[in-house]
């Protein structure tokens, strides 16, 4: 089985450019989790999903973030304007409904914002 | 007082040997408790689950859970020079709501296993 299918895997970028990074979940997985992780703060929940409904978005760091899932199958985090601040690995995640906390990571996204 | 506080290490064994890492939890109504393995470089990966007081053994990892003491540890028996990695505890506290799925993440501990 495929697993957590993220891209792009690097993005270089300009500070106030749009940045769009995107995910793909375990098929019949219906949870979906953003990730953020930098050294300083380490791996922080941004926003999940169930049966692609947003649950919580307590952790998106401003409104520069936005974060939807279309269909069960495909989720996007979107910044813009870009700041340098945002560079980070960028990871989603994905679980089955009885057992939403053992979740499955993608490979991630390296983020670097110049 | 931060939510998942683990010591950053590096912890250091000798192959063979048993590593022992540790997590304590600021929320005493916390429920579920993880721990997973990062690689240098790589992804999160699930290693070991505890819901319950006391041991939980799978190969060659225990979780060792203490709710009274707020309190979550992994041994690793055995250790190997492929076990060297970050290893992160992450916390559910299951107060209803939208907190169903959330993990809070500790730090992490770095363990390097030498040969």
């Amino acid at each position: 089985d495929a697993g957590v299918i993220q891209s792009p895997r690097h993005e270089v970028t300009e500070m106030g450019q749009e940045v769009t990074l995107r995910c793909k979940p375990i098929s019949g997985h219906d949870y979906l989790f953003w990730y953020r992780q930098t050294m300083m703060r380490g791996l922080e929940l941004l926003i999940y999903f169930n049966n692609n409904v947003p649950i919580d978005d307590s952790g998106m760091p401003e409104d520069r973030f936005s974060a939807k899932m279309p269909n069960a199958s495909f989720s996007t985090l979107k910044i813009q304007p870009s700041e340098p601040r945002d560079s980070a690995v960028y990871f989603c995640a994905s679980s089955l409904g009885g057992r939403p906390l053992e979740q499955y990571f993608g490979p991630g996204t390296r983020l670097t914002v110049t | 007082q931060k939510e998942v506080e683990q010591n950053s290490g590096p912890l250091s064994v000798p192959e063979g040997a048993i590593a022992s890492l540790n997590c304590t939890y600021s929320d005493r109504v916390s429920q579920s408790f993880f721990w997973y393995r990062q690689y240098s470089g790589k992804s999160p990966e699930l290693i070991m689950s505890i819901y319950s007081n006391g041991d939980k053994e799978d190969g060659r990892f225990t979780a060792q859970l203490n709710k009274a003491s707020q309190y979550v540890s992994l041994l690793i028996r055995d250790s190997q020079p492929s076990d060297s990695a970050t290893y992160l505890c992450a916390v559910n506290t299951n107060a209803g709501g939208t907190s169903y799925g959330k993990l809070t993440f500790g730090q992490g501990t770095i363990l390097t296993v030498h040969p």
